[in-house]
């Protein structure tokens, strides 16, 4: 089975840092990657599909790069709205999430 | 606008059947292109794909819960639904169904908001 590790597990970070997170695929998935927000008490949001195709409505601050083993997701410039749960997916497998944090 | 919305017990007894319905609307689930899923998030834990389920009726279930899962679909209700059986606490979960786009790769487009199911006696 494909594993998926995201790095950091947690993030802290400022209003208007640019915010980077990182998934590793335990073996190669192509460009087969979504990323999803969430948010306590909600469900998750699709923001980017395919690895770097971003979904529908979601801001242009997210972006997200990657193929093969190793994928990263981008918020260009952290809004306070962005302070969430981040996860990545393959499939039938999640990563483990990262959070970000207000510092 | 496709919307999909979880129904079912909140609260199971420990060795009972878990069931949960998923009713979809703003869209048909016969309409392919899409597989219709399972999805359950432990207190304060990360994400765990139970499943899913194709209009025709073809399932993948997580290896880890595929003897206790059962997902199937009533396409003239426009709904699937899930049965976990033997559940235990550990099973104690928020449960989302999900819709899942085939054309990329699986990425779960539209969520229902969730529903909390605790066991315990």
């Amino acid at each position: 089975d494909i594993q998926l590790t995201q790095s950091p597990s947690f993030l802290s970070a400022s209003v208007g840092d640019r915010v980077t997170i990182t998934c590793r695929a335990s073996q190669g998935i192509s460009s087969y990657l979504a990323w999803y927000q969430q948010k306590p008490g909600k469900a998750p949001k699709l923001l980017i599909y395919a690895a770097s195709t971003l979904q529908s409505g979601v801001p242009s601050r997210f972006s997200g790069s990657g193929s093969g083993t190793e994928f990263t997701l981008t918020i260009s410039s952290l809004q306070p709205e962005d302070f969430a749960t981040y996860y990545c997916q393959h499939q039938g497998t999640f990563g483990q999430g990262t959070k970000v944090e207000i510092k | 606008q496709v919307q999909l919305q979880e129904s079912g017990p909140g609260l199971v007894k420990p060795s009972q059947t878990l069931s949960l319905t998923c009713t979809v609307s703003g869209g048909s689930i016969s309409s392919g292109g899409y597989y219709w899923s399972w999805i359950r998030q432990h207190p304060g834990k990360g994400l765990e794909w139970i499943g899913y389920i194709y209009y025709s009726g073809s399932t993948y279930y997580n290896p880890s819960l595929k003897s206790r899962v059962t997902i199937s679909v009533d396409t003239s209700k426009n709904q699937f639904s899930l049965k976990l059986s033997s559940v235990t606490a550990a099973d104690t979960a928020v449960y989302y169904c999900a819709r899942g786009w085939v054309a990329a790769a699986g990425s779960l487009d539209y969520w229902g908001q969730g529903t909390l199911v605790t066991v315990s006696s």
